[in-house]
């Protein structure tokens, strides 16, 4: 049983579009929400990430949107590149307890 | 840079057998986690570790169990290998006291069971 829910499974999206990708969680004691970016044939590594005493946190062309009281959050990938073609995951921890609970994973296909 | 290394990008085994993968990390990382990727179920984890010969079990330990007699290898074993248990394996390590809690992991061992 996923503790985090993420949608949609896949998405494709024209270079230059906005990408968006869509979390919610149950367990209210999390206190730290990461993205992670997979690349076919390697491991996921940390994309961005935040925390629930700020609602946006923008990195780049990416950006995360966090509604507390609705216990979501979501990316946005603005101006999307062929580049940014991957899976992404979104996660949710507690501090100092190390384990993420991980979405399914979302496959993000850009065309050019 | 944190460098995680897993023994094999790719392993092919037959039911029943007994399955290895290993993890070693070169950045002196208390903790040490094993998952299991699989499509529309995200990453599951197996097992963790945080410290030598000290473990806990993670969502899915059923058919599986680890061992860490060195702080930078981290062992998954197959007791007895089951095609449902033909899938990605990652493993990835975190620094205890790290703001961010990031995980960094390894590239993946595909496994087979056939």
């Amino acid at each position: 049983q996923q503790q985090v829910k993420q949608s949609p499974q896949s998405l494709i999206v024209q270079k230059g579009g906005i990408s968006i990708i869509n979390c919610a969680y149950e367990n209210t004691a999390f206190d730290y929400f990461p993205w992670y970016q997979q690349f076919p044939g390697k491991g996921p590594a940390l994309l961005i990430a935040i925390r629930p005493d700020v609602s946006e946190k923008k990195e780049g062309r990416f950006t995360i949107s966090f509604n507390k009281s609705a216990k979501q959050f979501s990316l946005h990938i603005m101006d999307s590149q062929p580049g940014d073609s991957a899976t992404y995951f979104c996660a949710a921890t507690v501090t100092n307890d190390y384990k993420l609970s991980f979405g399914a994973g979302t496959t993000v296909t850009v065309r050019a | 840079d944190v460098k995680v290394t897993q023994s094999s990008r790719y392993l092919v085994k037959r039911t029943g057998e007994k399955v290895f993968l290993e993890c070693v990390q070169d950045m002196d990382h208390e903790n040490m986690f094993w998952y299991r990727q699989d499509p529309g179920l995200g990453l599951r984890l197996i097992y963790f570790s945080y410290d030598v010969k000290m473990k806990e079990k993670g969502d899915i330990p059923e058919g599986y169990s680890v061992s860490r007699e060195k702080k930078e290898r981290f062992s998954l074993i197959l007791e007895s290998a089951s095609t449902n248990q033909t899938s990605m394996y990652l493993c990835a390590t975190t620094l205890v006291g790290s703001s961010y809690n990031e995980q960094f992991f390894g590239p993946g061992t595909r496994l087979t069971v056939l």
